[in-house]
């Protein structure tokens, strides 16, 4: 079946520190994916997504490009700041018929200042 | 717009009594779903309803039954309720659960419950 594996936390970074999360994940055909973050007491939203090979997600200057060779859909980050402190969910929906998101389990990154 | 609201926040239960959890979207979306979060469990899915007047179960649904009471309204009933069912609960919404796959999946603020 679909499945997402995302690295392991928790991460901590000094504030401006690049960012790497890694998300692989296991599916027939092409995918969408997506990363969303969960800041702390509320609920998930959506960071940036990806619906076909090569393409590129980004917001808020976070990326992620979503390579089929590889299976894979890292997300990174230049220079993090205290307000990204967060946990961070990769997710796919395969394609056709009814198809809920499938989620890793979360990588919980701490920034200090 | 609202987007998706639930209710209650917070809720404690005794082994056994029900309760039923509450979801409503109003942006006119024809999916509604419902997840469970456990520490180092991500989202699992218990329910999900991909247009009004169907249901379907996802990872797990043991223990749970759903109503898709109309097109905004989705609510989780808890017949008796478990110490196994403590969990935060998240709702959430899309315009369709399948197509093109990218329907962006809005959730909303989630309940916390405890089962004593």
């Amino acid at each position: 079946g679909n499945s997402v594996t995302q690295m392991e936390g928790p991460v901590t970074l000094s504030e401006e520190a690049f960012l790497t999360i890694n998300c692989t994940y296991t599916a027939t055909g092409y995918p969408s994916l997506f990363w969303y973050v969960q800041y702390p007491g509320e609920g998930l939203q959506l960071l940036l997504k990806a619906t076909k090979a090569d393409d590129k997600g980004s917001n808020k200057g976070f990326e992620a490009t979503y390579r089929k060779e590889t299976t894979s859909f890292h997300l990174e980050k230049g220079s993090v700041q205290v307000s990204d402190s967060a946990v961070y969910f990769c997710a796919l929906r395969a394609l056709g018929g009814n198809t809920p998101l499938v989620f890793g389990k979360g990588t919980r990154l701490s920034v200090i200042a | 717009n609202a987007g998706v609201t639930q209710t209650p926040k917070f809720q404690v239960l005794k082994t056994g009594q029900s309760m039923t959890l509450q979801c409503a979207q109003d942006m006119n979306h024809n999916s509604m779903y419902w997840y469970r979060q456990d520490p180092g469990m991500g989202l699992r899915l218990i329910y999900y309803s991909a247009s009004e007047g169907t249901t379907d179960k996802g990872e797990v649904p043991n223990g749970y039954n759903v109503s898709r009471l109309n097109k905004r309204e989705f609510s989780l009933r808890l017949e008796s309720a478990a110490p196994s069912q403590t969990s935060v609960y998240f709702c959430a919404s899309s315009a369709s659960s399948g197509g093109a796959g990218g329907d962006t999946q809005y959730f909303g603020p989630g309940t916390r419950l405890t089962v004593l």
